[in-house]
């Protein structure tokens, strides 16, 4: 596609529930990161995937949080039973050549667990 | 570990007028990317300017311009004639160069409001 696509736009979940969020990446980005962004912890690195694999998973909070990568493309994580501490905006970005190209994020998912 | 520091929270400019954004970074990595992205209300994060370390050159897009002192390790923005467009969070990010350096770590923030 013409950008990173993320889904949903917003969602609100009951403590307890289980989520999935998904990120679409640019075609051909082999490369594919997500973060999140949280009021008192501002921008924080949760995992990257290259490719299908995920060789770097240190930033995903807890044994809740899991993310997997199909086909080289569509990468969506998972949040189980939600806390509220879990609510924030999970943004998703892709690149194919970090050091020419840079980084192209999505619009994100505002994710609020009442 | 790689820290990028934004002092100013907040910031404001009459439109048409200039202002600059501040970033400090700590790194022992001699090459590295510097970036600004600006993220409006629509959450999207949109790259402003990227800067490469070994290059000497300070980055310019159109009215977007970069003042980078390696070895003050500052980066700060300026944008010229601001616009109301203008109007949103910057945050300054820094990422290794090589495989293995593909983290971006960014600043805390700062919001910048255009005043017309």
């Amino acid at each position: 596609g013409a950008g990173v696509s993320q889904s949903p736009s917003n969602k609100v979940t009951e403590k307890g529930k289980d989520v999935e969020l998904r990120c679409d990446p640019i075609s051909g980005h082999t490369a594919l990161y997500w973060y999140r962004q949280s009021l008192g912890q501002g921008l924080e690195f949760l995992i990257y995937f290259q490719g299908n694999s995920a060789p770097d998973k240190s930033g995903l909070p807890s044994d809740r949080f899991s993310a997997e990568r199909t086909g080289g493309s569509v990468s969506t994580l998972t949040i189980q039973r939600t806390q509220q501490e879990d609510s924030a905006v999970y943004l998703c970005a892709s690149s194919y050549n970090r050091e020419i190209y840079g980084y192209t994020f999505g619009s994100g998912t505002r994710l609020t667990v009442v | 570990a790689q820290t990028v520091t934004q002092s100013q929270p907040e910031m404001s400019v009459q439109e048409a007028e200039t202002v600059t954004l501040s970033c400090t970074y700590d790194t022992s990595e001699s090459d590295y990317y510097l970036f600004w992205y600006k993220q409006p209300p629509s959450r999207q994060m949109i790259l402003v300017i990227r800067q490469e370390a070994y290059k000497q050159q300070n980055a310019t897009e159109n009215r977007f311009s970069v003042n980078f002192q390696k070895a003050a390790k500052s980066f700060s923005l300026k944008i010229s004639d601001s616009q109301l467009g203008d109007a949103a969070m910057y945050f300054c990010a820094y990422s290794g160069s090589g495989g293995s350096n593909y983290k971006l770590t960014f600043g805390k923030g700062t919001l910048l409001t255009v005043n017309p």
